[in-house]
């Protein structure tokens, strides 16, 4: 069983509705909770960025912790196609003192305008 | 631009070469790590730095595989005597302290 389990869709929605995308995960050491997007042969980029159980607002993107549930959510409002890109959730842990992130699998998301 | 600078951007290698990538951090950050990511999965951590000092390697270095970091500045992550399974997004990541970690934009090999 993988540390980190995501639904690799591919997911395709219209334009400006609401996107939930989703992780668990089995690690109860996790410790930081995060959201990465990433376009097409490029790098990720960091969208998110939470430690603690609850809801984090950044513009359009929601993150949601539920530790309790080892569940991790990315909620996009009002989504647009230059949101099209994968979506991959991540999760650390600290070894030595740093950081070691383990990855979803990445979820495909194109919005179709 | 100061955000992590990886080159080459893409390498066509042939099998049993051996290849080097090379990985700027940004300026200021003291860790830097590698990850690598294969066609639809998410990246898999490789190994970590602290400064100059490699602190964590995962069973996915084989001995084919060998980072460094001299002066703790760049660093490079070379693979002796590719194999086709080697083909991959290598992707460097720099942060500092516990703070979020910023992604390059990876180099892809490809092994022919």
């Amino acid at each position: 069983q993988k540390e980190v389990e995501q639904d690799p869709g591919p997911l395709s929605v219209p334009e400006g509705a609401i996107v939930s995308l989703n992780c668990t995960y089995s690690n109860s050491a996790f410790q930081y909770f995060m959201w990465y997007r990433q376009y097409s042969r490029k790098g990720p980029e960091l969208l998110m960025y939470t430690y603690s159980s609850g809801n984090k607002e950044d513009g359009r993107f929601t993150a949601q912790v539920d530790k309790s549930s080892k569940y991790i959510s990315l909620f996009i409002r009002d989504s647009q196609p230059s949101d099209s890109a994968t979506y991959l959730c991540a999760m650390s842990r600290f070894i030595q003192g740093a950081q070691k992130l383990v990855f979803g699998q990445g979820t495909r998301l194109t919005i179709n305008p | 631009d100061t955000g992590v600078s990886q080159d080459p951007r893409h390498k066509i290698t042939k099998r049993g070469q051996n290849v080097t990538f090379r990985c700027d951090p940004i300026s200021e950050h003291n860790r830097l790590y590698w990850y690598r990511q294969t066609l639809g999965q998410g990246p898999e951590f490789l190994t970590y730095f602290q400064n100059e000092a490699q602190l964590e390697k995962s069973r996915l270095l084989s001995d084919r595989f060998s980072a460094e970091r001299p002066k703790g500045s760049f660093s490079t992550l070379e693979i002796q005597r590719t194999e086709q399974g080697d083909s991959a997004m290598y992707l460097c990541a720099s942060s500092y302290g516990n703070l979020e970690a910023f992604f390059g934009q990876g180099t892809r090999l490809t092994v022919v």
